[in-house]
């Protein structure tokens, strides 16, 4: 089985610009997640996704916006990118929200 | 608010010695706990997790963590570390506010094995 798909895998954009990156969580799971993780630091809650709807949102301004989608993957948007903005972005699917997370190999997003 | 504690930075061990991580949590019910081992340029892949129940947990890998509530904390430990152990370890609890569906990481404790 596949497991937590994330595309692109790298990504520049320039300050300014919008993002978006995408996750196809496992097979069954219904749960997304999406977490930043800063270059030394662990990862920080951003925004979990489940049934289509959201269910949490971490501290992130509102340039920050997700969606999940009727097959349960999911989109993750930042508009006008800066440059502390740069990061891993990582995406976790479960079957259900508390349930232990399995996390996909990110997306390197750096902006400049 | 929940957070995670992890006081070693960087540890070394050599190969074959045993090993404990340290981590800490402030929560004020009782916590959802992980540990989760990140590899250079990859994802995080969970090691072992406690909800409830017995407090020493198994986990992959040989890893094994045990919740101690009195002190706070959710120590993991290996009996005999591999050269191939070495990683970035985080310990995470689930938050609450979310009815514990995010995690709050700690900042990690890089792993360096000796030959």
């Amino acid at each position: 089985d596949a497991g937590v798909t994330q595309s692109p895998t790298h990504l520049i954009k320039t300050r300014g610009q919008h993002v978006t990156l995408r996750c196809s969580p496992i097979s069954g799971h219904k749960s997304v997640s999406w977490y930043q993780q800063v270059l030394g630091q662990g990862p920080q809650f951003i925004f979990q996704y489940y049934e289509k709807e959201e269910r949490g949102r971490g501290n992130f301004p509102d340039r920050f916006s997700a969606r999940q989608f009727p097959n349960y993957s999911s989109e993750l948007n930042v508009n006008a990118l800066l440059l502390g903005d740069s990061a891993l972005y990582l995406c976790a699917s479960s079957l259900m929200p508390g349930e232990g997370y399995t996390f996909g190999s990110g997306t390197r997003l750096t902006v400049v | 608010a929940q957070s995670v504690t992890q006081p070693d930075i960087h540890i070394t061990v050599s190969e074959g010695a045993s090993l404990e991580l340290r981590c800490n949590y402030s929560y004020g019910a009782t916590p959802y706990l992980f540990w989760y081992v990140q590899s250079p340029g990859q994802g995080l892949q969970l090691l072992l997790k406690y909800f409830s129940g017995d407090t020493l947990v198994q986990g992959i890998k040989g890893f094994e963590a045990e919740f101690k509530r009195s002190q706070s904390s959710f120590n993991l430990r290996k009996p005999s570390v591999h050269w191939s152990d070495a990683a970035e370890y985080f310990c995470a609890v689930g938050a609450e506010g979310t009815g514990r569906r995010a995690l709050t990481f700690g900042s990690g404790t890089r792993l360096q094995v000796q030959p």
